[in-house]
């Protein structure tokens, strides 16, 4: 059975402070790994990795893929109150059509 | 460009009552279509998948079931709610490339009902 497992569950931090965010999972025949971003309703898409050792950029936000450890980390730079979310990692692999997503983590940025 | 409607955004319902949300997507035809549940301290858990009118999948045994009417509209339903169907429902849609529909570039949400059975 397919696992994603994301750590930690939840966080607190300052604003200003880097965030590294975990994502571990074990998957048969691995497509894809996808980061969201969940405010309040609906998760927005954050990146998209294919390729191991290849860093995807968004402004403050990175995220890299390690397909031979099973893992990815997102990272959030000189965080703002703003990106209080819940962040969650989800897997696709090719025996299936949807996305395997694992709890999300928590993240809380005070002023 | 492509939205995805869902609604209602809230709903409180007895135990027993009947359920049916609904989710439509502009913008985009033949899309694979997903129903996920999202509670507390689980993470979002796939329900159901379509990727053509009437082609239904379901991934858990529950109370719950889906029908795709039209292309672009997707339908959960129940007959009888439960106390354990609370949670978040969230609608989503996705490309659908490849041979058997396989090839997943990302999801795209809605924003979700917050479904109450007392």
């Amino acid at each position: 059975e397919d696992k994603v497992v994301q750590s930690p569950l939840s966080l607190v931090v300052h604003e200003g402070d880097t965030v590294t965010l975990n994502c571990s999972y074990e998957v048969t025949n691995f497509r894809s790994l996808l980061w969201y971003k969940q405010e309040k309703k609906a998760p927005t898409f954050l990146f998209m990795l294919t390729s191991s050792g290849i860093e995807k950029k968004s402004g403050r936000l990175s995220s890299i893929l390690d397909k031979k450890e099973l893992f990815s980390i997102l990272n959030i730079t000189a965080t703002q109150t703003g990106d209080s979310a819940i962040y969650l990692c989800a897997v696709h692999s090719n025996s299936g059509y949807a996305l395997n997503f694992g709890k999300g983590t928590s993240l809380l940025v005070t002023p | 460009s492509q939205t995805i409607h869902q609604w209602p955004a809230t709903l409180v319902q007895p135990v027993g009552s009947p359920l049916s949300l609904e989710c439509t997507v502009e913008g985009t035809s033949n899309p694979n279509l997903y129903w996920y549940r999202q509670a507390a301290g689980r993470g979002l858990q796939l329900l159901f998948y379509s990727v053509g009118i009437g082609q239904i999948s379901s991934e858990v045994p529950q109370n719950l079931s889906a029908s795709r009417p039209q292309d672009r509209q997707f339908i959960l339903s129940s007959k009888k709610l439960l106390l354990s169907d609370s949670g978040f429902y969230l609608c989503a849609w996705s490309v659908s490339r490849g041979r058997g529909h396989r090839i997943l570039q990302k999801l795209f949400f809605g924003s979700g009902t917050q479904l109450s059975v007392l």
